[in-house]
């Protein structure tokens, strides 16, 4: 399955600001997601990054808040932007196996603050 | 709309206790179901995959098995150990359309030594 690297692991930052967060994968992958985990909940899809055009979102996310860019197949940043104490959750990016199974493979995660 | 409800909430056990997590899914038109790992504050490690033609799988002391009529998975872990303590996710992805997951709401597990 593919290996993820995702950075930041964690940080805390200051409410207004924004951060972004990078996920490299190891191989040419189609479907990349980000998905939303706040705190004591499941996850929540927040978009499907496409190569090559706009990420598409799910009900309740739009792209001022989340823009998502996906220059290549093996990298994408989701930013999120304008923060409040809301936004603190740990944030993942996932991919799809390319292969026949379609499992997924997640990153470790970004755990972020906002204060 | 496709929703995954996990039973219990929550375990406390004493090592070497066999247990059994419960995942069901009110749609059964699933294309396969995966179990995650999930430790505080981390990502999302892959316990096992399940394709909907599939009855079972088993990796080391894990078996899980799927009953997609019925809309239920469980995840059957032997011999628990202190090291297994972390929360367990199931999620399906359904069979035509996007290719989502649908998390279930977890299993928060605590094996005592």
């Amino acid at each position: 399955s593919a290996v993820i690297s995702q950075k930041p692991s964690r940080d805390i930052c200051q409410r207004g600001t924004s951060l972004t967060i990078q996920c490299q994968v190891d191989s040419q992958v189609t479907m990349m997601f980000w998905y939303r985990q706040q705190p004591g909940q499941s996850l929540t899809l927040i978009a499907t990054a496409n190569q090559g055009s706009e990420a598409t979102y799910e009900s309740g996310f739009v792209i001022d808040k989340f823009p998502i860019s996906r220059p290549n197949l093996t990298f994408s940043t989701l930013t999120v932007s304008n923060m409040s104490p809301e936004d603190s959750s740990i944030y993942l990016c996932s991919v799809a196996s390319s292969t026949r199974d379609y499992g997924y493979t997640f990153g470790s995660g970004t755990r972020l603050t906002v204060v | 709309k496709q929703e995954v409800t996990q039973i219990p909430a929550a375990l406390s056990v004493p090592e070497g206790e066999n247990l059994v997590l419960n995942c069901s899914f009110t749609d059964s038109a699933i294309y396969n179901l995966q179990w995650f790992r999930q430790d505080p504050g981390k990502g999302l490690t892959s316990l096992l995959l399940i394709q909907s033609s599939q009855r079972e799988q088993t990796s080391g002391r894990l078996n899980a098995s799927l009953d997609k009529s019925s809309g239920r998975s469980t995840l059957y872990i032997a011999a628990s150990q202190p090291g297994d303590s972390a929360t367990y996710l199931c999620a399906v992805r359904r069979a035509t359309g996007f290719q989502k997951l649908v998390f279930g709401t977890g299993t928060r597990l605590l094996v005592s030594p």
